[in-house]
């Protein structure tokens, strides 16, 4: 069964700090991989997914993360973060051809002001 | 476009009393279907989901069971509460290799 691994439970940052969160899955084959984000007292979004092509994904609100194959990994990038970004969230992991998605236990991101 | 209902948005329930959380989906047709339950720490772990009427796939064994008694219609309940069923309940709904998209959830008390 795939895991999925999310590293740090909680990070603090300053604002226009820099950040990465780290996830790690176990499956080896092919994979979708997604980040979501749950702002406080909202629902579960997308920030962004990979299927294929570009290892480097672009999502909303100045969101990047990289798929690096070899290391099992899919960690999230922001340059600069704001006070905005304060949220929790969430690595997920979907093996190609299943319909189920599996979730890290996901990371409470707060930035001070 | 595609809109997902869940309700309600809180309920609190005395051990021993039955459960029924309703999600609805609109705009699509014969989405996947999931119920997962988030805890603090704990992430979102996968509890049922479904790819069609009558189609119900458990993953993990407990006091809960799923029904599709329609195509965009997702019953998640349970003969008798237990105080460990407290928690956050969350419908979503894909299809196929799309992205889940999510309803604003279902805050349980059990008392």
């Amino acid at each position: 069964a795939q895991s999925v691994s999310q590293h740090n439970h909680h990070v603090i940052l300053s604002e226009a700090a820099s950040l990465e969160l780290g996830c790690n899955y176990s499956y080896g084959g092919t994979v979708n991989l997604f980040w979501y984000v749950q702002y406080p007292g909202q629902h579960l979004q997308l920030l962004l997914k990979y299927f294929s092509g570009d290892p480097l994904v672009k999502g909303i609100k100045g969101f990047e993360a990289e798929f690096i194959k070899s290391k099992f990994s899919f960690n999230l990038r922001k340059p600069s973060v704001q006070w905005s970004d304060t949220a929790e969230y969430f690595c997920a992991v979907k093996d190609s051809g299943y319909s189920t998605l599996t979730f890290g236990k996901g990371t409470m991101l707060l930035v001070s002001p | 476009s595609q809109t997902i209902h869940q309700w309600p948005a809180t309920l609190v329930q005395p051990v021993g009393s039955p459960l029924s959380l309703e999600c609805t989906v609109e705009g699509t047709s014969n989405p996947n279907l999931y119920w997962y339950r988030q805890a603090a720490g704990r992430g979102l772990q996968l509890l049922f989901y479904s790819v069609g009427i009558g189609q119900i796939s458990s993953e993990v064994p407990q006091n809960l069971s799923a029904s599709r008694p329609q195509d965009r219609q997702f019953i998640l309940s349970s003969k008798k509460l237990l105080l460990s069923d407290s928690g956050f309940y969350l419908c979503a709904w894909s299809q196929g290799n799309s992205p889940l998209h999510f309803g604003n959830g279902t805050r349980l008390t059990v008392t």
